[in-house]
């Protein structure tokens, strides 16, 4: 069983649509987070969630926005897509926040998005 | 600011011998710390983690050890395989986010 799982895993469009990512775990954790992996491979946060509430936003532009209906989901929606906003988005979990007990946060195995 | 390199450096090694990948982070406060492994196509993966009053942990054929004074991590991995080709990275729990390291590739030679 997949234990965080993103769809889709690849997304090809063209600048200026709006897109979204899809994000489950059924690990029954509490936090969700969202990071942007660039091409050098660089993972960074950008949002994180503990029981559907949004704890972190690391300052990303606001055509982001991450959208929590329940604890298992976590979604990321996309407007007006740049050509900078190519990259890997990885959907992750963890039982509670980071910094509040010391425990891993589980990876999905991402979405790659390019824009034309 | 955060242990960023802006390349990717790589460690080649020979199947069967021991690696080594360093780390430095960058907050003297971060109290937990994690090594994951990324392989092409997938995303990070749990490998050990260590928190701040330990300076070594041992799990199946990796060793964790931290440098509080340096501020300094290293994962050592044992008699190398081939399948442990991927990309390494270290990450510190800081200000209740975690910061990732600019991660080092490992190449296992047949």
């Amino acid at each position: 069983d997949t234990a965080v799982s993103q769809t889709p895993k690849y997304l090809v469009t063209q600048m200026g649509n709006d897109k979204s990512i899809k994000c489950e775990q059924n690990l029954g954790h509490d936090t969700m987070y969202w990071y942007k992996q660039d091409s050098k491979k660089f993972l960074k946060i950008m949002f994180s969630y503990n029981n559907k509430e949004l704890i972190i936003n690391e300052t990303v532009p606001n055509r982001f926005s991450p959208k929590s209906p329940d604890k298992a989901h976590l979604n990321l929606h996309i407007n007006s897509l740049e050509l900078g906003d190519s990259a890997v988005y990885f959907c992750a979990s963890s039982q509670d926040p980071a910094g509040y007990s010391n425990q891993p946060q589980h990876f999905g195995d991402g979405t790659r998005l390019s824009i034309l | 600011g955060e242990s960023v390199g802006l390349h990717l450096p790589t460690l080649s090694v020979q199947e069967g011998d021991n690696s080594i990948i360093n780390c430095a982070y960058s907050n003297s406060a971060s109290d937990y710390f994690i090594w994951y492994k990324q392989e092409s196509g997938k995303g990070p993966q749990f490998i050990i983690d260590i928190r701040s009053n330990m300076d070594k942990r041992q799990g199946q054929r990796v060793t964790v050890l931290l440098n509080k004074t340096v501020k300094h991590l290293s994962l050592q991995i044992a008699a190398t395989q081939p399948g442990d080709s991927a990309v390494y990275f270290c990450a510190e729990n800081s200000s209740y986010k975690l910061i990732f390291g600019s991660g080092t590739r490992l190449l296992v030679r047949p």
